[in-house]
């Protein structure tokens, strides 16, 4: 059974950036056919996909956040990685990780529980 | 973008009720839609995919449809543990685009 958890600060000050790590257990993350992504959720608001990464380093970021985002990953410790810079409190939000099955067309199966992130001073 | 309009945003239905759920695309995704329904503190759960292929698992009451590019799911008899809020997501491109949601309440 493959998990997922997010981990990282859980409050960020405005202008510094943001990193949240995913570790990847049950499943190998170099395991190709799947997109490593990042998903976020602003305080009673909707789902944002934020981008996504492949095993062989390829990524993919929301236009509206590539400027700022970096999407790493790490096969060696089966996690991946999220540096959102130049944080506001726009960018306050629960951070979820999750599996992307692009080739088998059935969306996010796995998810982490998610790790809220405060951008306040 | 492709932009997925949910409707209703809430709904406030009883115990037994059945209750429609609606996802238009802005354009064609051919059957690339999932369902998922999000509770507090816990991360988002599938409950299907290929516009109307049921989650493994996932109770029988739940039932995705589609017509062209409107896309519905459904809950034939609503049960305690359904009250949530409820998400379509776009797979067929990138970014990836999710409904804006819909909160199940108890009436």
């Amino acid at each position: 059974q493959v998990q997922l958890q997010e981990s990282g600060p859980g409050l960020v000050k405005p202008s510094q950036t943001l990193s949240l790590t995913c570790t990847v257990s049950g499943g190998s993350i170099s395991r190709g056919g799947y997109y490593w992504s990042w998903i976020r959720q602003h305080p009673g608001m909707g789902l944002e996909w934020i981008g996504y990464i492949y095993y062989s380093g390829t990524t993919y970021y929301n236009p509206s956040l590539k400027s700022r985002l970096t999407i790493s990953i790490d096969t060696s410790k089966n996690q991946f990685s999220l540096n959102l810079t130049s944080v506001t409190a726009a960018d306050t939000a629960v951070y979820y990780c999750a599996r992307d099955h692009p080739f088998d067309n059935s969306g996010f199966y796995y998810w982490g529980q998610g790790a809220l992130v405060t951008v306040s001073s | 973008d492709i932009q997925m309009t949910q409707s209703p945003s809430s709904l406030s239905a009883s115990i037994g009720d059945r209750v429609t759920i609606t996802c238009r695309a802005s354009q064609g995704i051919r059957n690339h839609l999932s369902w998922y329904q999000l509770k507090p503190g816990k991360g988002p759960k599938r409950l299907i995919h290929a516009a109307s292929t049921l989650q493994s698992g996932v109770s029988s009451r739940f039932s995705g449809s589609a017509s062209g590019t409107e896309f519905t799911l459904t809950i034939s008899s609503l049960q305690p543990e359904d009250f949530a809020t409820y998400y379509c997501l776009q797979h067929n491109s990138f970014p990836r685009t999710f409904g804006q949601g819909t909160k199940v309440e108890i009436k």
